[in-house]
């Protein structure tokens, strides 16, 4: 069965800095990999996907996978107070079954 | 955009008594999904179902059936709750004719069994 574990649990970033957010999982058939983003009080949202090694960038957020390594990860650029929620990385097996880390709480501070 | 609606949105239960959780859709899709998250936990897989009158077990299905009567509708059912099953419930769904597509996410029961 597939393991996911995110690091770290919790993140503090100043408003405008970087933040990063890493995942790794166990199973090397793998094939589909999310980031999904939960505000307080809200259901996750999926924020981007990426399938192929290398980087994906969607305006300031880059997500890179790196399959032989078994890591994924996500880092946003220029933080704002609106990115503060909790993170999850979410792998997709051949079922349409997703596969959740237990999640990165991200806090931008103003 | 894809809708996902839960009810009820909060519940209070006693020890030993059934409960039941909803989810509707509208997007047509052919996934739908029961997830429980605990803190700490992220979210954990209870049931999940491809087609109507059909459902599967995931990671944690212990203690839970599920229904799919329709392919817009999917229940979780606790036959006799119990203190471990407060919990945040999410259903979601999926279209599923390719794997690499996004789940949607309804906003969330919190369920407290006392």
């Amino acid at each position: 069965q597939q393991k996911v574990q995110q690091s770290p649990e919790s993140l503090i970033v100043p408003e405008g800095g970087m933040a990063s957010l890493n995942c790794t999982f166990s199973d090397r058939n793998s094939q589909y990999f999310w980031w999904y983003r939960q505000h307080s009080g809200e259901g996750p949202k999926a924020l981007m996907s990426i399938f192929s090694n290398g980087d994906k960038k969607e305006g300031r957020f880059t997500a890179h996978l790196n399959k032989a390594s078994l890591h994924v990860s996500l880092h946003i650029k220029d933080s704002q107070p609106s990115d503060s929620a909790l993170y999850f990385c979410a792998i997709m097996s051949n079922y349409n079954v997703l596969y959740f880390g237990s999640g990165t709480k991200l806090t931008v501070e103003p | 955009e894809a809708a996902v609606t839960q009810s009820p949105r909060s519940k209070v239960a006693v020890t030993g008594g059934k409960v039941t959780l909803s989810c509707h859709q509208t997007n047509n899709h052919d996934y739908m999904y029961w997830y429980r998250q605990d803190t700490g936990h992220g979210l954990r897989l209870i049931h999940y179902s491809y087609v109507a009158d059909s459902t599967e077990k995931g990671d944690i299905p212990d203690g839970y059936k599920a229904s799919r009567p329709s392919q817009e509708n999917f229940s979780l059912i606790l036959e006799l709750a119990s203190l471990s099953q407060t919990a945040v419930y999410f259903c979601a769904s999926s279209d599923g004719r390719k794997p690499s597509y996004e789940q949607y996410f309804g906003p969330g029961t919190r369920l407290t069994v006392l």
